[in-house]
């Protein structure tokens, strides 16, 4: 079993609707939660972070992270077309150094 | 403008011809990585370095060789490429502050071993 599990979509929503990502994971220690984002041929890029359980907002991203059922999820409201990319969640604990280990990425499409 | 430089973007070789990808950060960070990328697989960790002359295996360590020398380099060596080495490499430098870490990647090197 992965430590981090992540559907890989892909997901279509079209535009201005709410897109819903999630990841599950199995390792309690886990503390930071992150979501990078990757546009086709690029690197992925930082998101959004929260630390333990709650709720982040960030425009029209919001991460919430529920760490009694191991669940952590992304909303991203009035979805537009360069949204489309893929979202990979991430986590990390301070006891393993910080290690950083990824979900495989869900492939978003925000259809205009 | 901060960022992490990785050459070349896209490589084409044979099986046992040796070759270096290239990594440099400008953000004078400790901390570096060198990741791999494969359909359904994810971001897997091939090495990583903690600060100058400080490197250690990541998950995925067979087949390649790092070095660190100076703070802002980082390159990544196959000394003998096999076809099972075929994938998007990543390389990346992270900050850590009070409020966690966050990873700065490069563009990325599609590699082929023909």
């Amino acid at each position: 079993q992965k430590e981090v599990e992540q559907d890989p979509g892909p997901l279509s929503v079209p535009e201005g609707a709410i897109a819903s990502l999630n990841c599950t994971y199995s390792n309690s220690a886990f503390q930071y939660f992150m979501w990078y984002r990757q546009y086709s041929r690029k690197g992925p890029e930082l998101l959004m972070y929260t630390y333990s359980s709650g709720n982040k907002e960030d425009g029209r991203f919001t991460a919430q992270v529920d760490k009694s059922s191991k669940y952590i999820s992304l909303f991203i409201r009035d979805s537009q077309p360069s949204d489309s990319a893929t979202y990979l969640c991430a986590m990390s604990a301070s006891t393993g150094g910080f290690k950083t280990i990824f979900g495989a990425g869900t492939r978003l499409f925000v259809k205009a | 403008e901060a960022q992490v430089t990785q050459n070349p973007r896209y490589l084409i070789t044979v099986t046992g011809k040796k070759l270096t990808v290239t990594c440099s950060q400008n953000m004078n960070h400790e901390y570096m990585s060198w990741y791999r990328q494969d359909p359904g697989l994810g971001l897997r960790q091939i090495y990583y370095s903690m600060n100058v002359e400080v490197t250690d295996k990541g998950d995925v360590p067979e087949g390649y060789k790092v070095s660190r020398k100076e703070k802002r380099n980082f390159p990544l060596i196959l000394e003998s490429p096999s076809p099972n080495q075929t994938s998007l490499y990543f390389c990346a430098s992270r900050f850590t502050g009070t409020g966690g870490e966050k990873l700065f990647f490069g563009s990325g090197t599609q590699l082929s071993v023909l």
